[in-house]
């Protein structure tokens, strides 16, 4: 079965310091990836998705950028991160024409930028 | 673009009870995926229940079954003999078929559920 690897779960890291988001995925080969940050009580919005190795597509212009380095590996970044930045992101693998393409998600990261 | 709409931020229910959750969306495409995800307060994002457009039955999984009418771009999903574990936020999701959306999906506000014993 698939697992989706999400680190680390809790960050606390101050304004203008970097960051990095690992996701990985087991179970599959060339995962549709990507990344989503939740707001408190609310819905999920779509920052990144990557169809392939190196490929990225950016929904939203931010502080963040995203690679993936590996078939099965997704990563958020940024350099200088920024006191709206805070808030819980989540990876997900897009399934498979079997699963009729439902999302396993990562397990999150709750992220608080002070 | 593809809108989705929960129109309820809060529901609740009583142990054992039934209830329903609303949820709409805005498309012009005829081929698409609807699913509920449930997020309890882990906050880990579980797949409930998921229907493909093209087909008409209602999909079934366990407790959780949903009311889709693809005219009405109307789909609910309703969880009957409620129990606590039930209680959580659910977001319902739109996925389009079309090959160049690269499997993007679009969520909802989500709408809390609470259980009462």
């Amino acid at each position: 079965s698939q697992t989706i690897h999400q680190w680390p779960a809790t960050l606390v890291q101050p304004v203008g310091s970097p960051l990095s988001l690992e996701c990985t995925v087991e179970g599959t080969s060339n995962p549709n990836l990507y990344w989503y940050r939740q707001a408190a009580g609310r819905g999920l919005q779509l920052l990144f998705y990557s169809v392939g190795i190196g490929q990225i597509s950016s929904e939203v212009p931010q502080n963040l950028s995203a690679s993936r380095p590996q078939d099965r590996q997704f990563i958020l970044s940024s350099k200088k991160l920024l006191l709206s930045d805070s808030g819980f992101y989540l990876c997900a693998w897009g399934g498979t024409r079997r699963t009729n393409y439902g999302y396993t998600f990562g397990s999150g990261t709750r992220l608080t930028v002070v | 673009a593809q809108t989705v709409t929960q129109s309820q931020p809060e529901m609740s229910v009583q142990e054992a009870e039934t209830v329903t959750l609303s949820c709409t969306y805005d498309t012009s495409e005829s081929d698409y995926y609807l699913f509920w995800y449930k997020q309890p307060p882990s906050r880990q994002m579980i797949l409930v229940i998921r229907q493909e457009a093209y087909k008409q039955q209602n999909a079934t999984e366990n407790r959780f079954s949903v009311n889709f009418q693809k005219a009405a771009k109307s789909f609910s999903l309703k969880i009957s003999d409620s129990q606590l574990g039930d209680a959580a936020m659910y977001f319902c999701a739109y996925r389009s078929d079309s090959y160049t959306n690269a499997g993007k999906s679009t969520f909802g506000d989500g709408t809390t559920l609470t259980v009462k014993p």
